[in-house]
């Protein structure tokens, strides 16, 4: 059962490179999310959707994209990589929304030097 | 928007003895609160949540309590364990948006 994956693990870009996040969830869940975890600071939404085709703005949206074409997958696209981004990312699922369990990945760790 | 404050942000517990998270919430319409334990390197994981409509939940040795009226539940964890050693998150939710402590990081001494 694996619930949520995200790749890669751990990765460092050089400012202003791109590079898309990888999220994958094989529970057949309509909501996914995605998170940044800065130190102290806790989890800033950063976009989510509520279904394949749908999208919409979290918290802290600027310089990301997203996309859902599947019900299974939620990409997280970084354009012009700044050192600002150097964040642990999560992507996250759930059934039926903010008010409910919500399922995390693992984390992905991203340096932007 | 809603603002969850979260206290204390570290605690230190011998083992064995229990363990208190408080948080705070300012959105009178948040009607779901979520605990989340996060281990190192892992994702937070749910670990126990109540509903405006509880004032108290209990699983094993972890409880959650709600004062909407003051707007503050807590997480209280009894007989502390080495693997109760991690963050935790409380999070507070109005159906349309979940928002998050700060997180505290727990530590327990054997």
């Amino acid at each position: 059962n694996a619930g949520v994956t995200q790749t890669p693990k751990f990765r460092i870009l050089k400012i202003g490179q791109s590079m898309t996040l990888q999220c994958t969830q094989d529970m057949n869940h309509n909501y996914m999310y995605w998170y940044r975890q800065d130190p102290g600071m806790g989890l800033k939404l950063i976009y989510y959707s509520v279904g394949a085709g749908i999208t919409d703005k979290g918290e802290v949206p600027n310089g990301y994209n997203v996309s859902r074409s599947t019900t299974e997958d939620f990409p997280l696209r970084l354009e012009l990589a700044a050192p600002s981004q150097t964040s642990v990312y999560f992507c996250a699922s759930s059934d039926t929304g903010f008010g409910n369990t919500i399922y995390f990945g693992e984390g992905s760790w991203l340096t932007v030097v | 928007g809603e603002n969850v404050e979260q206290h204390p942000s570290t605690l230190s517990v011998q083992e064995g003895d229990s363990a208190v998270i408080k948080c705070t919430y300012s959105d009178s319409a948040s009607n779901y609160f979520p605990w989340y334990k996060q281990e190192l390197g892992k994702g937070p994981q749910l670990i126990i949540d109540i509903r405006s409509n509880v004032g108290e939940k209990k699983d094993q040795r972890i409880a959650v309590t709600l004062n909407k009226t003051a707007k503050h539940f807590s997480l209280h964890i009894t007989e502390t364990q080495p693997e109760d050693s991690a963050v935790y998150f409380c999070a507070a939710s109005n159906d349309y948006k979940l928002s998050f402590g700060a997180g505290t990081t727990v530590t327990v001494r054997a």
